[in-house]
């Protein structure tokens, strides 16, 4: 039973380079999120998913785009890495709120460096 | 701008003892309060939540206490241990058709043997 799983794990980009961070879910679950975890700031959501071939911005969606074309899979995309994307992310699933309170399950995080 | 202020950053507490870590909330329509656990490397982890209709929630030795006229609550961890050092979020959400998680800042829990 994988859960969520994040890959990369690590990456080093420049200032200008682009990538795609995966996450996948085994769990069936309806809603996936991305999130940034910053020291001092806790976690703020970028983008997330309440189901197939649907996304929404969150809290912090500048310099990023998402998509989610299989249930499963829920992609994290920078276009042009700038060094205010340095972070750890990390990517989330739950039922959708049909069940309140569901909890949020997340992946161990990708800790990306912009150079 | 941030909903839900969490206090203490850190906290250095020692075996056996009580740790106590607080949250303050400002918008009245929140109506789940739940606390996750982060361990060095890896993702936050459901540890226990409550919502508003009681004053009190009890998980082993985990309990969140909720006032709801202070819009304030927080998580008590009775007899505390070496393994609940870790990082602890405490966290809002309304169920308004997507509940979009507000976290708090975290604080840092190291308890000393």
């Amino acid at each position: 039973n994988a859960g969520v799983t994040q890959t990369p794990k690590f990456r080093v980009l420049k200032t200008g380079q682009s990538m795609t961070l995966l996450c996948a879910q085994d769990m069936n679950h309806e809603y996936m999120y991305w999130y940034r975890q910053d020291p001092g700031m806790g976690l703020r959501l970028i983008h997330y998913s309440v189901g197939e071939g649907t996304t929404a911005k969150g809290e912090v969606p500048d310099g990023y785009n998402v998509s989610r074309l299989k249930k499963q899979n829920f992609l994290l995309g920078l276009e042009s890495a700038a060094p205010s994307q340095t972070s750890v992310y990390f990517c989330a699933s739950s039922y959708s709120t049909g069940r309140r309170g569901q909890p949020q399950h997340f992946g161990d995080g990708t800790r990306l460096s912009i150079l | 701008q941030q909903q839900v202020k969490q206090s203490p950053q850190s906290l250095i507490v020692q075996k056996g003892g009580i740790s106590i870590i607080n949250c303050a909330y400002e918008n009245t329509a929140f109506d789940y309060f739940p606390w996750y656990q982060q361990f060095p490397g890896k993702g936050p982890a459901l540890l226990i939540a409550i919502r508003p209709d009681v004053s009190e929630k009890k998980e082993g030795r985990f309990t969140i206490s909720f006032n709801k006229s202070a819009k304030q609550f927080s998580l008590h961890i009775m007899d505390s241990q070496p393994g609940d050092s870790a990082t602890y979020f405490c966290a809002a959400s309304m169920n308004t058709g997507f509940q979009k998680l507000v976290f708090g800042t975290g604080t840092r829990l190291l308890v000393s043997p």
